[in-house]
């Protein structure tokens, strides 16, 4: 069994809706994060979380929101998503200040 | 925002050649410099977390050089083959402790059979 998962893999909807991508990881890190990346661009933070009490905005988190219910869960919302968040997401769970360790993405589609 | 940038972006070898590419970062401020292999529809994948001066990694064929001074890093493949065809992936990691993790755009690599 995959490390880190993320459900859905992949996702199509409309513009004004509200979706949750969802993470979970069995790593036992504290530290968990999410990324977007979009085609010709790094993957840029959105949000990160160093334990269940502590969530941190990163470079791009207008338009996002995310949920720690664990520290095992981690989740995101777009709260009204727009096409140009139409983009791959990845989870990714660390250990301190180590190596991130990744999530297989989840591939959404705004139209 | 900091500067990450990777090059080339794209390349195309024969299987057998050995191959390099460079990622550059800002000198200031470094805490450490992550590599990460991303195979198409798979996760990334660790290679290297590289934090001091001339430090030199590998891992079977291949291996990573770190210069903090003048903020560059070099990838070397030996012998590639057609599985190490991917995107590879720098990261920049700065001091404030935070794991924050600033990515280049990533150099393309094909290995051609």
């Amino acid at each position: 069994d995959a490390d880190v998962t993320q459900t859905p893999r992949n996702r199509i909807t409309k513009t004004g809706k509200r979706i949750m991508l969802e993470c979970s990881q069995t790593k036992g890190h504290d530290r968990m994060y999410w990324y977007r990346q979009d085609p010709g661009l790094g993957l840029r933070l959105i949000y990160y979380s160093f334990d269940v009490k502590d969530i941190n905005k990163g470079e791009i988190s207008d338009g996002y929101s995310v949920s720690r219910q664990a520290q095992a869960k981690f989740s995101l919302s777009l709260e009204s998503a727009i096409p140009n968040q139409t983009a791959l997401y990845f989870c990714a769970t660390s250990d301190f200040a180590e190596t991130q360790y990744f999530g297989p993405g989840t591939r959404l589609l705004v139209l | 925002i900091l500067n990450v940038e990777q090059s080339p972006q794209s390349l195309h070898v024969q299987e057998g050649d050995s191959t390099n590419f460079t990622c550059s970062f800002p000198s200031s401020n470094f805490y450490a410099l992550h590599w990460y292999r991303w195979e198409t529809a798979k996760s990334p994948e660790a290679l290297f977390v590289m934090t001091l001066n001339g430090d030199e990694k590998k891992k079977g064929r291949i291996s990573a050089t770190l210069n903090t001074k003048e903020g560059y890093s070099y990838l070397y493949i030996k012998g590639s083959q057609p599985e190490d065809s991917a995107t590879y992936l720098c990261a920049f990691d700065d001091q404030t402790g935070a794991n924050n993790l600033f990515f280049g755009t990533g150099t393309r690599l094909t290995v051609i059979p």
